[in-house]
């Protein structure tokens, strides 16, 4: 079956610490993969999406990366965490074939 | 303005009260999501719309093309259904990427 891990759930992090969110997709390969986030009472916005191993594309200027170092892994990183950077991180991706769309849990993640 | 807009923003209802959410977009689409998010912040895909209309249980997702307009509708309305919902377009360009609009908190009052 096709699932999507994401972890951690919840993160509470130093202004400028690094960071590293992962998410892994199971039961489909070479997906569409994206990490939105969701700023406390905004709505849910893209930051980086993969259509392919090393590809990365960024939507918005921002203190984040993005890398794909296998097909079905997603890796959200920051050298320096911001207040800024507090927010609910959503890993997502796409099965070429069915075009549904599918939701990791979540990570939020909170800097202090 | 806002790719995607919803209303109302909140909405507060009456247990078995018939519910109805709006989405109206500006952008070309491939398809149309209509999501629920729970107070833990998950995330669930309620319905994926291209054309027409779908319906899962109590829960009906319409859509107009030509229009470029949706709506979720909700019936027998239960304090269960309390969450946010939200409207999110996958755009004609490439990649499928998702638009969301800002999301309704409904709450369904017992």
């Amino acid at each position: 079956s096709q699932t999507i891990h994401q972890w951690p759930a919840t993160l509470v992090q130093p202004v400028g610490s690094p960071l590293s969110l992962e998410c892994t997709v199971e039961g489909t390969s070479n997906p569409n993969l994206y990490w939105y986030r969701q700023a406390a009472g905004r709505g849910l916005q893209l930051l980086f999406y993969s259509v392919g191993i090393g590809q990365i594309s960024s939507e918005v200027p921002q203190n984040l990366s993005a890398s794909r170092p296998q097909d079905r892994q997603f890796i959200l990183s920051s050298k320096k965490l911001l207040l800024s950077d507090s927010g609910f991180y959503l890993c997502a991706w796409v099965s070429g074939r069915s075009y549904g769309y599918t939701f990791g849990s979540g990570t939020r993640l909170t800097v202090v | 303005k806002n790719e995607v807009e919803q209303s109302p923003q909140n909405l507060t209802a009456q247990e078995g009260e018939f519910i109805t959410i709006n989405c109206s977009y500006s952008v070309g689409i491939s398809a149309l999501h209509w999501l629920q998010q729970h107070p833990g912040g998950g995330i669930v895909s309620l319905f994926m719309l291209s054309s027409g209309k779908k319906k899962h249980g109590r829960l009906i997702a319409t859509i107009n093309i030509q229009e470029k307009h949706s709506s979720l509708h909700i019936t027998a309305s239960h304090p269960r259904d309390s969450a946010v919902y939200i409207c999110a377009v996958r755009t004609i360009q490439g990649a499928q990427k998702l638009v969301f609009g800002q999301g309704t908190r409904l709450t369904i009052n017992p």
